[in-house]
């Protein structure tokens, strides 16, 4: 199956900080890549969605000045924690999308933990 | 909202017990289904789906029926074994422009040899 790299799988960081978290996928182009947050014990929460070379589209209540997306390319989209605090300490999953099928390939998640 | 409701974990089987995980969904259309597994470590992974009722997804072992009337989704394998031990996901798609994915809260398996 296709494979969707992410980098780091865990950062520690300072409170005040900017931590940027890199998606891949490697064999496949993702026309379409979207971020998810994970809560303990709860479910896949998507924070955004984003096409390559467009702007992404948000979920409501996520802070689009916060979480700045970015996908200049069909194989990496980038989610950049802008000023990271406490609260922002969370699991943060990608995956990519193809255009048919409705399938998404996921990678294997960022664990951020803000001190 | 469309949403997906899948039972509460953790599941605790013995190696070849039969295994029933719930999923019932909420949607206004006709939305696609799809069951996903998290092993430890990794990333979500997709288990099967099924596109429309009465559609049978079925990979490794696991099934699960599209149940429009009980708008239900159930995943289910005869004989559990220890390395099926993950995180299962239940989720819905719209199938709108964005492709958009709707996840329960997942269902911890935890098979003992």
């Amino acid at each position: 199956g296709a494979v969707v790299s992410q980098h780091p799988s865990w950062v520690i960081c300072k409170s005040g900080t900017s931590v940027k978290i890199e998606c891949r996928s490697l064999d496949f182009q993702a026309t379409t890549m979207f971020w998810y947050r994970q809560f303990p014990k709860q479910s896949l929460m998507l924070m955004a969605t984003s096409n390559e070379g467009s702007k992404a589209t948000y979920e409501q209540g996520v802070e689009k000045d916060k979480f700045l997306i970015n996908h200049a390319s069909l194989t990496l989209s980038t989610l950049t924690v802008t000023s990271a605090h406490p609260e922002d300490s969370s699991f943060y999953i990608c995956s990519g999308g193809l255009a048919a099928g409705n399938i998404q390939y996921f990678g294997a998640g960022t664990r951020l933990s803000v001190l | 909202g469309d949403s997906v409701t899948q039972m509460e974990g953790p599941v605790t089987l013995s190696e070849e017990a039969f295994l029933t995980i719930n999923c019932t969904y909420t949607a206004t259309g006709y939305p696609s289904l799809f069951w996903y597994v998290q092993y430890p470590g990794e990333g979500l992974q997709l288990l099967l789906k099924a596109t429309k009722a009465d559609d049978k997804g079925s990979n490794k072992g696991f099934e699960a029926t599209y149940r429009k009337e009980t708008t239900s989704f159930h995943l289910e394998k005869g004989s559990v074994q220890v390395s099926d031990s993950a995180v299962y996901f239940c989720a819905l798609s719209d199938g709108g422009a964005t492709n958009k994915l709707i996840f329960g809260t997942g269902t911890l398996l935890a098979v003992q040899p």
